[in-house]
């Protein structure tokens, strides 16, 4: 597609449920970022991927949260048992490859858990 | 992990340059300096990045010291639409951002 795809835009969960969030990059792009950003912060790091793998996981909270990568594109974020502290909007970003390259990210996916 | 220095905020006239300043002294040989914009609401946007020459794109030129330890970000004539929260990030294979400079273009 033309850009970075996150689906939903936006998702309500009650705490303790499981949340999938979607993301779909930009056709080529073999470095994929998933980030979170709270109000009034500036995106967190949590993972990123060189294609199918996870070169960086180092920024993800806990082990509640996981991210997966099968083909090397799409990419799910995946968060167990949610609390309301993990209320943020996830964003991704993807690029032609790691490294030296701007990133295009998303608009995000807006999660609130109540 | 944000290993940059940048004011909390600044304004700017409409039409003015805008000259967004940024530190980074710990910068090392293999980090490109990254900026990126956020405006409300929306993912942060690219906007330029270079590792040791002077960079000029469509949107902003990109100033780096000979020592790489600070850059500044130039957009020559700011208009209304520039407002936003301008970040500038070191990094090689994966960014971290800080919290960056609030850019407000008054009218």
């Amino acid at each position: 597609g033309a850009g970075v795809s996150q689906t939903p835009s936006n998702k309500v969960t009650e705490k303790g449920k499981y949340v999938e969030l979607r993301c779909d990059p930009i056709s080529g792009h073999t470095a994929l970022y998933w980030y979170r950003q709270s109000l009034g912060q500036g995106p967190e790091f949590l993972i990123y991927f060189q294609g199918t793998g996870a070169a960086d996981d180092s920024g993800l909270p806990n082990d509640r949260f996981f991210a997966v990568r099968p083909e090397g594109s799409v990419s799910t974020l995946k968060i167990q048992r949610t609390e309301r502290g993990d209320s943020a909007v996830y964003l991704c970003a993807s690029s032609p490859t790691a490294g030296r390259f701007g990133y295009t990210f998303g608009s995000g996916t807006r999660l609130t858990v109540v | 992990d944000a290993k940059t220095t940048q004011p909390t905020s600044m304004d700017c006239a409409e039409g003015r340059a805008a000259n967004l300043p940024c530190n980074h002294s710990t910068i090392s040989g293999n980090e490109y300096v990254y900026w990126y914009r956020q405006i409300h609401s929306q993912g942060p946007q690219y906007i330029i990045h270079g590792l040791k020459n002077n960079e000029t794109n469509e949107m902003a030129s990109l100033i780096i010291t000979e020592d790489r330890k600070s850059s500044t970000l130039i957009l020559p004539h700011a208009t209304l639409r520039d407002t936003a929260v301008y970040y500038c990030i070191i990094g090689a294979n994966n960014l971290f951002f800080g919290t960056g400079t609030r850019l407000t273009v008054i009218p």
